[in-house]
């Protein structure tokens, strides 16, 4: 089954300490990102990467790293989480021009 | 001023209803655009792309007037499972740059 796995799907942790969400995708797709979703504000990208080891920000980077090492994987990497990052984070993959396939969403709260 | 905007709502519509979504975009050089639908807590799914000539699928159909840079979404005989936020996206470069609406939420009332 084509799918995108994002994990954890529920991540509770304090402010300072550092946490990855993985996405893996299946599908072959080229392109690769991240999201968050805000009441409000919608979904707004953090981080893409139309290739292995080619990543570019996107609206709203700032306190976020991402790796892509393999084409299948592209986790997002909290360095030092701060309230403000507690979002709904979906990660998202696509064929080069084409629709997004999304993954099931991961919700994090930072205390 | 918001990249892509919408109606906020709710709309809330009884069964069989026809409903319009409206959603504007700032940016003149947007490629390609759709609309996405998302359930309570889940994950934006496509419910269609727009094209420039208009597309219909079964009881949806959507709009594009580039002059305008306008994008519409119109649903006829609305039922209860349409129930749901619709997302209005627009893709500004060669694939890489979605920019996502707000969302408009929708409930079908029976």
């Amino acid at each position: 089954e084509a799918q995108v796995t994002q994990n954890p799907r529920y991540l509770i942790t304090v402010t300072g300490k550092k946490l990855t969400v993985t996405c893996s995708q299946n599908m072959n797709h080229e392109y690769m990102s991240w999201y968050r979703q805000d009441p409000g504000l919608g979904l707004r990208q953090i981080y893409y990467s139309m290739n292995v080891e080619v990543t570019d920000k996107g609206d709203v980077p700032e306190g976020y790293k991402v790796s892509r090492k393999e084409k299948r994987n592209f986790p997002l990497i909290l360095e030092s989480p701060s309230p403000n990052q507690t979002s709904l984070y979906f990660c998202a993959s696509s064929p080069h021009i084409g629709e997004l396939f999304f993954g099931e969403g991961s919700r994090l709260t930072v205390l | 001023r918001k990249e892509v905007e919408q109606d906020p709502g709710p709309f809330n519509v009884p069964e069989g209803a026809t409903v319009a979504f409206n959603c504007t975009y700032s940016n003149s050089a947007s490629q390609s655009f759709f609309w996405y639908r998302q359930d309570c807590r889940k994950e934006p799914k496509l419910l269609m792309s727009v094209y420039s000539s208009g597309n219909e699928d079964g009881r949806f159909t959507a709009q594009l007037n580039r002059a305008s840079q306008y994008i519409s979404l119109l649903i006829r005989d609305s039922k209860l499972s349409d129930s749901a936020t619709y997302l209005c996206v627009v893709n500004n470069d060669n694939g890489q740059n979605f920019v996502f609406g707000p969302g408009t939420r929708l409930s079908v009332l029976p």
